[in-house]
């Protein structure tokens, strides 16, 4: 079956750092999705890519999706405390979401 | 927040025993999708409900069931609890459109089996 695998599993970076958190897909994906889970707290759906090489932007939050659409990546421009949390890809298939196991970022001040 | 709600909150159970986690859709969503969230692990999808009807299993034992209501509230059913079991069980509602849904998680109800 679909496996998604991200990388690293953690990160702890002062606040400013930039941050980089990749997905790669054992198989071509119709789409991706982007959650973020704070700690306790449950995913929040952070962006889909469809297209492939798109990418977008949230503010200092930037997504891209390979050519292949195999793979991905969210890269946080200068940290701020409040980014702290997991971040999860998803791929998407008929009626399922596979998760990765996420990156946990953690951020100082 | 996503309007969709889970009940309970928490709950403790022992092996063996059965339990039944509930989740409300949020407004106008006609799937639901049901999530185990192991700690420190993604979510892993059990299954998708879609207009009462299941459309989608993940790799889970069939002592793990379903309902889906015609308000398209949902039930998730867990028979003969074990320890793995113990884990946040989360729903997802989403607007079947044709194209691919985005899904919108309901805050989790965390179980621990004993």
């Amino acid at each position: 079956g679909q496996q998604v695998m991200q990388i690293p599993q953690y990160q702890h970076v002062q606040e400013g750092e930039d941050f980089t958190t990749y997905c790669n897909s054992s198989t071509t994906l119709s789409n991706i999705q982007w959650y973020k889970q704070r700690p306790g707290g449950h995913p929040v759906f952070l962006i889909q890519l469809v297209k492939s090489g798109e990418v977008k932007k949230q503010k200092r939050l930037t997504f891209q999706f390979g050519e292949a659409k195999k793979n991905s990546s969210l890269h946080i421009t200068a940290t701020q405390t409040t980014d702290v949390g997991t971040y999860f890809c998803a791929g998407s298939g008929y009626s399922t979401l596979t998760f990765g196991k996420g990156t946990m970022l953690l951020v100082s001040p | 927040e996503t309007g969709v709600t889970q009940s309970p909150t928490h709950l403790i159970k022992t092996r063996g025993q059965q339990v039944t986690l509930r989740c409300s859709s949020q407004s106008g969503h006609n799937t639901v999708s049901w999530y185990q969230q192991a700690l420190g692990q993604g979510p892993q999808f059990i299954f998708q409900y879609y207009r009462e009807e299941e459309n989608g299993r993940g790799n889970f034992p069939p002592r793990f069931s379903g309902l889906q209501f015609p308000n398209y509230s949902s039930e998730l059913n867990v028979n003969a609890l074990e320890l793995d079991d113990s884990a946040l069980y989360l729903c997802a509602s989403s607007l079947r459109t044709g194209g691919t849904d985005t899904q919108y998680f309901g805050p989790g109800t965390r179980l621990t089996v004993l």
